[in-house]
This record gives C-alpha cells, structure tokens and sequence, in this order.
C-alpha cells in the first residue's frame, strides 16, 4: 500500500520568507509527527498530532514554526520567516490507531535557506 | 542532553560478516526500543523493534539485545550483504510514561559492508 508521502522535496527559499511543507500519512494512521533532521545530527521531535489536536508542541523551535492537521489526514507544517538555521531534512511519520510502537516515516522534504 | 547515544559514528564490516551496531541511553523510563535504517535521500524505515521485557527480538538476519540494567541495546545484522550499507539509526520512547508518541533518536551510525 501507499506510504507516507511529503511535498515538495526540496525547497530553496531565501531568509525571512514564509514556507509550508506537506505531509500524507498512511491511510487509517490516526497520529501523525513531524521530525527535523539537521545536519550531522538525529531526528529531533518537534510536534505529534492524534487525529486533527496536536496534544504536544513542545518540540517546535519557536513561534515562527506552526503546524496543522485536518480530516484526521494531512498535515502542513510551516515556518514564517525563516532563518538559515531553519536548514534541515523536514520528515513526517504516522502510526496506526493502537499508538505507541514504530512509526513510518516519509521520504522527507529537505529545506535550504539561503 | 542526549537521551539516546550511538557512539560509533561508522563501522566497516566485509561482506558476510556480522555488523554489530550499538546504542546507550540515560533516561530509564524508556521501555520501548526500534532500530531504523536510512539511505541517502529517503526516510527511515523500520527495522526491528524490542519491548523492555525481553532481551532479544529476533526477525531474520537481524537480532537486537537489550541489557536493561546497562541501558544498552545492540542490533546484530548476520549475514552482513552490502545492501545493508546504510545510516542506523537507534530510537527509544516511554509507552508507559503518558508520552508513548515521542521517539528520541541517537545520532546515528554508518555502516558500510564491503564485497
């Protein structure tokens, strides 16, 4: 079946310019999480969604990053104003409904800022 | 504070070999484990995975250990087949600590197998 899908897959932007990045889960995945990857570095938490409320958002950088999520589906994560250190691999993952246990992650969207 | 440690940046393993790939973490409410593997430009994909209530998971090639008292876990890959050259990666969460939807990640390690 379909994985978790993310668009676009890279985006250049230039400093202090909004972007906004995509995520499908996996159809029938109620809890969706996105992931920042600098370079050099693990996969850091910033925000889990379980169905459309994002119960934890204490992993999101700053004020300047936002995301949403609607339908129980996809989700959009998007970063005002970006800075150069905002550079990363985005990713996305979602998990079944039973919660916990591995969560399978989409490709990524690698976001530079110049 | 890392949570989560792969101390080994790389390993080089010949081709048939075992690869023997190893994590440490520090915060004791974890008791869930999964080892993810990454290629260039794609995501993760899981690999294998252990509960704290065991000491080995077994799926095929690949086994992982877990010494809970050393809060050490190691994934063995044998056979090891140059397919497995790759980024793995070690993660960890608390299903039982009310945060079971958090994944903390080491940083992870190379591993290249030659032919």
């Amino acid at each position: 079946g379909a994985g978790v899908s993310q668009s676009p897959s890279n985006k250049v932007t230039e400093k202090g310019k909004d972007v906004e990045l995509r995520c499908d889960p996996i159809s029938g995945h109620t809890a969706l999480y996105w992931y920042r990857q600098s370079l050099g570095q693990g996969l850091e938490f910033l925000i889990y969604f379980q169905g459309n409320s994002a119960p934890d958002k204490s992993g999101l950088p700053s004020d300047r990053f936002s995301a949403e999520r609607t339908g129980g589906s996809v989700s959009t994560l998007t970063i005002q104003r970006t800075q150069q250190e905002d550079s990363a691999v985005y990713l996305c993952a979602s998990s079944p409904p039973a919660g916990g246990g591995a969560q399978y992650f989409g490709p990524g969207t690698r976001l530079l800022v110049l | 504070d890392q949570q989560v440690k792969q101390n080994s940046p790389s390993l080089s393993v010949q081709e048939g070999r075992i690869s023997i790939l190893n994590c440490d973490y520090t915060n004791s409410m974890f008791d869930y484990f999964l080892w993810y593997k990454k290629y260039p430009a794609e995501g993760p994909t899981f690999l294998i995975s252990i509960s704290s209530i065991k000491d080995k998971n077994e799926d095929g090639r690949f086994t992982v250990f877990l010494n809970k008292s050393a809060k050490h876990l190691s994934l063995h890959i044998v056979p090891s087949q140059p397919g497995d050259s790759a980024v793995y990666f070690c993660a960890a969460s608390a299903l039982g600590g009310g945060s079971n939807y958090k994944l903390t990640f080491g940083k992870g390690t190379l591993l290249t197998v030659n032919p």
